[in-house]
């Protein structure tokens, strides 16, 4: 059972344009939803993250739209770069201290110039 | 702040040999760090959670003996690879949240990537 669905699972948007990531989940209990980019042969790094009681973060380009009763959240990488070009896993997780994290599957972003 | 660093960045063997990989968290203490594989172009698959001074807790379906994991102390966890067969080839990453710090993000390393021969 997938507990994190996310789509689409590769996406091609022009320099300057939108890319949009979507993730669903069905384990009620997650509270803490981010996301993480990672460039070929590297970890993943943290781009931002939200919790169930605010439906919307920003930082910068990037926008995290939350729908709770949904259960589904999204990623907004406005302005969107050649170097935004990576794969983008949203994830969840439940509880506090040192609870694991759920993927996605991944996203393959192409930006093109 | 908050960085992992793991060591080495890339390994090969040959198939029936072990493999140490080992993940630091440099400027922070991690009472808990967690091991992923992923395989290429798919998700992270969480392996097992490591835990300072006890026994690591396996995922379902991972071989505890064979992949160690050793947690000495709070700033070293080290996966071994035992009897490692080409199927094992992946790409390990480690990860730690700052102890105490309760559901704070999670850092990664930059990953191991072992090919076994």
């Amino acid at each position: 059972q997938q507990q994190v669905k996310q789509s689409p699972q590769s996406l091609i948007v022009q320099k300057g344009g939108i890319s949009i990531i979507n993730c669903a989940y069905e384990n009620t209990a997650f509270d803490y939803f981010p996301w993480y980019q990672q460039f070929p042969g590297k970890g993943p790094a943290l781009l931002i993250a939200i919790r169930p009681d605010v439906s919307e973060k920003k930082e910068g380009r990037f926008t995290i739209s939350f729908n709770k009763s949904a259960k589904q959240f999204s990623l907004h990488i406005m302005d969107s770069q050649p170097g935004d070009s990576a794969t983008y896993f949203c994830a969840a997780s439940k509880g506090s201290g040192y609870s694991t994290l759920t993927f996605g599957k991944g996203t393959m972003l192409l930006v093109s110039p | 702040g908050a960085v992992v660093s793991q060591h080495p960045s890339w390994v090969i063997c040959k198939s029936g040999t072990s493999v140490k990989i080992e993940c630091r968290s440099l400027d922070f203490q991690a009472t808990t760090m967690f091991w992923y594989r992923q395989f290429p172009k798919q998700s992270l698959m969480l392996m097992a959670t490591s835990n300072e001074g006890s026994k690591a807790t396996y995922e379902q379906g991972v071989e505890k003996d064979k992949f160690l994991i050793n947690h000495a102390s709070l700033t070293l966890s080290t996966l071994t690879v035992t009897s490692a067969h080409p199927e094992d080839s992946s790409f390990y990453i480690c990860s730690a949240r700052v102890t105490g710090t309760g559901n704070s993000p999670l850092h990664f390393g930059n990953g191991t990537r072992l090919t076994v021969t």
